[in-house]
């Protein structure tokens, strides 16, 4: 069974650009959820999705957005990237929120 | 104020050694989770837990509801053990402690 894929590996970005950052989930999971990393900050909840529905956000800017697809493949975007949006952006999956979840590589974005 | 406390931030052991690590939180939970990560990034989920204990191979998590502290516990310790161990609680989102990071020395 494959595990859950996360697409670009790695990133590099200009400031004021914007990117997006992919996740397929292990088969048969329509939960979804997505993490930042930083040195500074430690592991930060960005969002959840089930069913193609957003059950829960985290406190980040509106810059931050995503979306969940019928086949519960799930991406996020970052508008107007910043320095401090570097980070390595985790998603993970489960058969249904509360079940346990399994994370993918990561995408490491460098802003410069 | 974090609502997951980890301890200690690192810790090296000699191989072979018990090792212990902790975690008190302050958030109601619906579960508790031990995450391992290694240099590169991926983690990787170790236990899920909402009571009691569980055990894989040398690995044991146990929990304590009414005391709001969990343990991960690694018997007889090995350098591939080497890894940031990550706690965290979940209710409606995550709530991640900062990790504990464990070298272990042969």
């Amino acid at each position: 069974k494959a595990g859950v894929t996360q697409t670009p590996r790695y990133l590099i970005k200009t400031r004021g650009q914007q990117v997006t950052l992919s996740c397929s989930p292990i088969s048969g999971h329509r939960s979804v959820s997505w993490y930042q990393q930083t040195p500074g900050q430690g592991l930060q909840f960005l969002f959840e999705y089930f069913s193609e529905t957003q059950r829960n956000k985290g406190n980040f800017p509106g810059r931050f957005s995503g979306r969940q697809f019928s086949n519960s493949r799930s991406e996020m975007n970052v508008s107007t990237l910043e320095l401090g949006d570097s980070a390595l952006y985790l998603c993970a999956s489960s058969p249904e929120p509360g079940r346990e979840a399994f994370f993918g590589q990561g995408t490491r974005l460098t802003v410069v | 104020k974090n609502e997951v406390e980890q301890s200690p931030q690192n810790l090296t052991a000699q191989e072979g050694e018990f090792i212990t690590i902790n975690c008190s939180y302050s958030v109601g939970i619906s579960a508790l989770h031990w995450l391992q990560q290694h240099p590169g990034g991926g983690i990787v989920s170790l236990f899920m837990l909402s009571s009691g204990k569980k055990k894989h191979g040398r690995l044991i998590a146990t929990i304590n509801i009414q005391e709001k502290h969990s343990s991960l516990h690694i018997t007889a310790s090995h350098p591939r053990d080497s890894a940031v161990y990550i706690c965290a609680a979940s209710l409606n989102q995550f709530y991640f402690g900062t990790g504990t990071s464990l070298t272990v020395i042969p």
